[in-house]
Parts: C-alpha cells; sequence; structure tokens
C-alpha cells in the first residue's frame, strides 16, 4: 500500500520563527489534507490540497503530485502553533492513509 | 453548520467490558469514518460507511469490534470484549460524497482500558 512519510518528526522552534514541514507519499493521489492536531486532541483542517498552492494567512500549502510531496510552510510561528501536524492522503479504494506527524513546539 | 459531534468524551473500562461510541456527522454528508488513534501515532481508519452501508471495513478487528450507521446519518462504534491494546482515542469524521472529499473531524472518545 501507500507509505507516506512525514518530516521531521520533531521540531522546537522560537516565537517568530518560519518552518517548512514535508510530506511524501509514494504514489499518486486523489486527494490531500494538512490538519493540525491541537492539545486536546482535536484535528483542525488546514488545507484540502491534491495540487497546486493555497495560502491561509501565516499559513501556506504545496503540493507537487507528479513529484509526491506536499510542503506545509508556516510563517512568524506563535505558541498557539504547538502541537502536531498531519498530512492524509486519499488514494482510491476507500483508503484514508495518514502520517505519522511532525510534533511543533513553539517557545515564547 | 454544526460540526461532526462525539459522545462520551471520555470511558474508562476494565479489560473484558463493553464499551459503545457515538458520533453524529455534519448534516448532509454521505460519508461517515471511524479512525483509532494511539498515543503517539497517526489516526488509522477501521470502517468508511457511505449512506448505511459498508465500504470499507479491513482495518476492523471484526472478532471483537462491531459498527452500524443505521438511516445513514449516526453511528455507533462497539467494542466488545475490550483489551488493554484499544486504549486510544476514537475520532469520527465525515465528508460530503466521499474520501476524495474533504474530511471534518469530531473532537473524539478518549478510552482507557484498564
Amino acid at each position: 500500500g501507500i507509505q507516506v512519510e512525514q518530516s521531521p518528526p520533531d521540531l522546537i522552534l522560537q516565537e517568530g520563527a518560519n518552518s517548512t514541514l514535508r510530506c511524501n507519499f509514494s504514489d499518486s493521489v486523489n486527494n490531500l489534507q494538512w490538519f493540525h492536531q491541537n492539545p486536546w486532541g482535536q484535528l483542525i483542517n488546514l488545507f484540502y490540497i491534491p495540487s497546486g498552492t493555497k495560502q491561509n494567512g501565516r499559513l501556506s500549502a504545496t503540493t507537487v503530485a507528479t513529484e509526491r510531496y506536499s510542503l506545509l510552510y508556516i510563517s512568524s510561528s506563535q505558541t498557539t502553533d504547538s502541537g502536531v501536524y498531519f498530512c492524509a492522503v486519499y488514494t482510491g479504494g476507500f483508503k484514508t492513509i495518514f502520517g505519522a506527524g511532525t510534533r511543533l513546539f513553539v517557545k515564547a | 453548520e454544526a460540526g461532526v459531534a462525539q459522545s462520551p468524551r471520555y470511558k474508562i473500562i476494565e479489560k473484558r467490558q463493553s464499551v459503545a461510541f457515538w458520533c453524529n456527522p455534519i448534516s448532509g454528508h454521505a460519508t461517515l469514518y471511524w479512525y483509532q488513534q494511539i498515543l503517539g501515532q497517526g489516526p488509522k481508519l477501521l470502517i468508511q460507511f457511505q449512506n448505511n452501508g459498508v465500504v470499507d471495513d479491513s482495518q476492523l478487528p471484526k472478532d471483537r469490534f462491531s459498527a452500524e450507521r443505521l438511516k445513514g446519518v449516526d453511528s455507533t462504534l462497539k467494542i466488545q470484549p475490550a483489551k488493554l491494546e484499544d486504549s486510544a482515542v476514537y475520532l469520527c469524521a465525515s465528508s460530503a460524497i466521499g474520501p476524495s472529499y474533504e474530511q471534518y473531524f469530531g473532537p473524539g472518545t478518549r478510552l482507557t482500558v484498564t
């Protein structure tokens, strides 16, 4: 089956710093989503981005489907950005696969 | 618009007991998903419904887990009997038609089996 790898696994930032999170996948995908799981466990939708680039405030994402990766950019990080960031892909056949996540801690 | 609702939020049971979780999806969403998230891991899909039919349950441990979605709206997930390794967060999600559409998640039920 498809493999989804996220990097880095852990990231510590000083408030105000920028970062890039990466999601690699081993097969073509029909759908890709980025989520933020807050400290209370809620999965919050960030981007639905099977291809192209989207921006929402300080966050943006780019998926290059032909090269099988997606990037999530966080600019001017804030302490409230702390948590776990997941990418999830759907390849058809009713299977949604999540990566293992990137654990982000932003220091004040 | 109301989000995905789940209950209970927390549950503690002893091994070999049974437990049930409830999920109400976003109104009008045809597809409903149950995921299991073990601490430190990403969510794993257990079962997916399209309306009230199962379209994938390949990762559901059918000897102890069961799920139903009567009338194509809300759903229940049951574990009987529970094992220690079932301790996890159980997440429900819904989407408009299928997984190629954006999925929205509920707050989850944190299960502890002692």
